[in-house]
């Protein structure tokens, strides 16, 4: 157990439709990063906060949004699902901002968009 | 941009022999950090081991080992003594140091071990 939770652990739903993805980070970490994994486009990063603040972006659609609040835990939003949004969706956490601390990763929340 | 290449999808090892997985990767940077994940079925991602590119010493945890080539880009994770648990996916992953770039860990493909009892 890395410490890290993400929730709901799976979650099905249909095309257009929005959703919302929720993780906590281990305790006493700042930072939090959002991957996604598909089998067509493998893992990729998707967003950085530290701290509330965004740090990093990668890969990450419009339709998609993402935010950390006060007590730390971060909500990632999908938008105007459509089939491809398909894919396990991971929360990783670090004590800092850096690439020198390693990040931990959630369960991860699987996706279905029907 | 960085790319890390994992040119083994499926490699396979009897219980208790050794197995060496292979990850190269592209960068212009000289400071950055290599990792190896594990994913078995469970999906969780583990981390196995890293290793700072500023130290020459290969990193080494209980039975995984890492084989470090800087100057070839070369980053391979060596398991001795195979277990039924090592069966996973694994991933091999990097991170630069340069504050522009945030803390985003970039991937490999993965290589997918199979132990046969």
């Amino acid at each position: 157990d890395s410490g890290v939770t993400q929730t709901p652990k799976h979650l099905i739903t249909a095309t257009g439709q929005r959703v919302t993805l929720r993780c906590s980070p281990r305790s006493g970490d700042l930072s939090v990063y959002w991957y996604q994994q598909s089998l067509d486009q493998g893992l990729q990063f998707l967003i950085q906060y530290y701290n509330g603040e965004e740090r990093a972006k990668g890969n990450i659609l419009e339709r998609f949004s993402a935010q950390q609040f006060p007590d730390l835990h971060s909500e990632l939003n999908l938008s105007s699902l459509e089939l491809g949004d398909s894919a396990l969706y991971f929360c990783a956490s670090s004590v800092g901002p850096e690439g020198a601390d390693t990040q931990y990763f959630g369960p991860g929340t699987r996706l279905t968009v029907l | 941009a960085q790319t890390v290449t994992q040119s083994q999808p499926e490699m396979s090892v009897q219980e208790a022999e050794t197995v060496t997985l292979s990850c190269t990767y592209d960068t212009s940077e000289s400071d950055y950090y290599l990792f190896w994940y594990k994913q078995p079925p469970s999906r969780q991602m583990i981390l196995v081991i890293r290793q700072e590119a500023y130290k020459q010493q290969n990193a080494t945890e209980n039975r995984f080992s890492v084989n470090f080539q800087k100057a070839a880009k070369s980053f391979s994770l060596k398991i001795s003594d195979s277990q039924l648990g090592d069966a996973a996916m694994y991933f091999c992953a990097y991170v630069d140091l340069k504050e522009t770039s945030g803390s985003r860990l970039t991937f490999g493909e993965g290589t997918q071990l199979t132990v046969n009892p």
